[in-house]
């Protein structure tokens, strides 16, 4: 199947700074990606749709300002979590439909673990 | 999105066939099952999906009832590794977003 990527697997921040999640579709153009965050034994929860060439569209609740995501072309997407504090430690995955059809396939990255001490 | 209920954990014992119940009685007409599943500390793995017919492919069989508002994830033979939590998902016809459930938690019994 397709392949999505993350970049880094896990990082650990001091509290304040900012932290950049890459997320690639490896052999395929994705128009939209997606960043999900997942807490410890919890389900994943949509936090907001990327869109190559526009702004991203967030979720009810989630803070654009705090969650900057840009999608620079259309086979990455970044997700910087600005002045990271601790409750922002969590799992975020990404992931990118195959087309953009309803009945194409979604597929996920591996994750990214953030710890903020 | 229609949403779907799952049962929170079920065992299989090893070798035997796993069956995962998910309701999605709300589902619109051109709205598609899919199912996910997730090993821990991973992102999601796409198992198969399905409209109105019966899927399989190598992982698993997707029944679906005729009135779309139950679907079944067979797993053939079950082994240790099917170990995850497993997402039945209705994909929205607004978009290409899915939104996740709670899942069931399978757990392979040797």
């Amino acid at each position: 199947g397709a392949v999505v990527s993350q970049h880094p697997s896990r990082v650990i921040c001091k509290s304040g700074t900012s932290v950049k999640i890459e997320c690639r579709s490896l052999d395929f153009q994705a128009t939209t990606m997606f960043w999900y965050r997942q807490f410890p034994k919890k389900s994943l929860m949509l936090m907001a749709t990327s869109n190559e060439g526009s702004k991203a569209t967030y979720e009810q609740g989630v803070e654009k300002d705090k969650f900057l995501i840009n999608h620079a072309s259309l086979t990455l997407s970044t997700l910087t979590v600005t002045s990271a504090h601790p409750e922002d430690s969590s799992f975020y995955i990404c992931s990118a439909p195959t087309g953009g059809r309803i009945s194409d396939t979604q597929y996920f990255g591996p994750g990214t673990r953030l710890t903020v001490l | 999105d229609a949403k779907t209920t799952q049962p929170p954990s079920m065992d299989c014992a090893e070798g035997r066939a796993a069956n995962l119940p998910c309701n999605h009685s709300t589902i619109s007409g051109n709205e598609y099952v899919y199912w996910y599943r997730q090993i821990h500390s991973q992102g999601p793995q796409y198992i198969i999906h399905g409209l109105k017919n019966n899927e399989t492919n190598e992982m698993a069989s997707l029944i679906i009832t005729e009135d779309r508002k139950s679907s079944t994830l067979i797993l053939p033979h079950a082994t240790l590794r099917d170990t995850a939590v497993y997402y039945c998902i209705v994909r929205g016809n607004t978009g290409n977003q899915f939104y996740f459930g709670t899942g069931t938690s399978l757990t392979v019994i040797p």
